[in-house]
């Protein structure tokens, strides 16, 4: 069994602050664990992924994640956030069994950018 | 390449009607998935498949069926239409040589009146 909790559906920062949204997993075997960002109206786009090589994982944008096994988390964080990174934001956990491609999706944060 | 694509985008339905919603991905991979999005809920997994003539029950299978006859095609079918299937629904795709990462189509949304 596997399962994804965000916290904060909805989290709000200034523009150039630091963006930090949390994920906590669970997962019977070694997870692969995932972020999509979801911007109004589309699909959802792959931000960056662990797979168990790097701990710390970078992705597009300017995002990176972190994979914590001791505190099962997967916080994601970016330095400065920009007016365009408003969206909504999803935490996912895939097992290895079943194929690996059964992913658990968190229940999303909202991200909102001020000036 | 055109990645996942999805048809219709927009779909109303009445209670009890039937209707197949497609997808289609042209990357060959072997994996492909249906979820739905509800408000507060994140994506939940429909159905998915490993291979052509493989599929297997998600988190929320009920009131839809899929086959999957082909490497490249993935339909879900709503057999009887209920208010409680309205949503957005996703297909993805995804292949063990890309370490499962799940490549999504642009989503259907679906309404049942």
């Amino acid at each position: 069994a596997q399962s994804v909790t965000q916290l904060g559906s909805h989290v709000s920062v200034s523009e150039g602050a630091l963006v930090l949204l949390r994920c906590n997993y669970s997962s019977s075997g070694p997870p692969y664990l995932f972020w999509y960002v979801q911007y109004p109206n589309q699909g959802l786009q792959l931000l960056l992924k662990y797979t168990s090589a790097a701990t710390l994982v970078k992705g597009i944008n300017g995002f990176e994640a972190e994979f914590k096994k001791s505190e099962t988390s997967f916080h994601l964080t970016k330095p400065s956030a920009h007016m365009s990174d408003a969206a909504e934001y999803f935490c996912a956990v895939s097992g290895l069994t079943g194929g690996g491609n059964k992913l658990t999706f968190g229940t999303g944060t909202q991200l909102k950018v001020e000036l | 390449n055109a990645g996942v694509t999805q048809t219709p985008k927009f779909q109303v339905l009445k209670t009890g009607q039937s209707m197949t919603l497609q997808c289609a991905q042209d990357m060959n991979h072997e994996y492909m998935s249906w979820y739905r999005q509800d408000p507060g809920m994140g994506l939940r997994l429909i159905h998915y498949s490993v291979g052509a003539g493989i599929t297997d029950q998600g988190e929320v299978p009920n009131g839809y069926n899929v086959s999957r006859s082909t490497t490249e095609d993935f339909p879900l079918r709503l057999l009887s239409a209920a208010p409680s299937q309205t949503s957005v629904y996703f297909c993805a795709s995804s292949t063990r040589l890309g370490g499962y990462t799940q490549y999504f189509g642009p989503g259907t949304r679906l309404t049942v009146l």
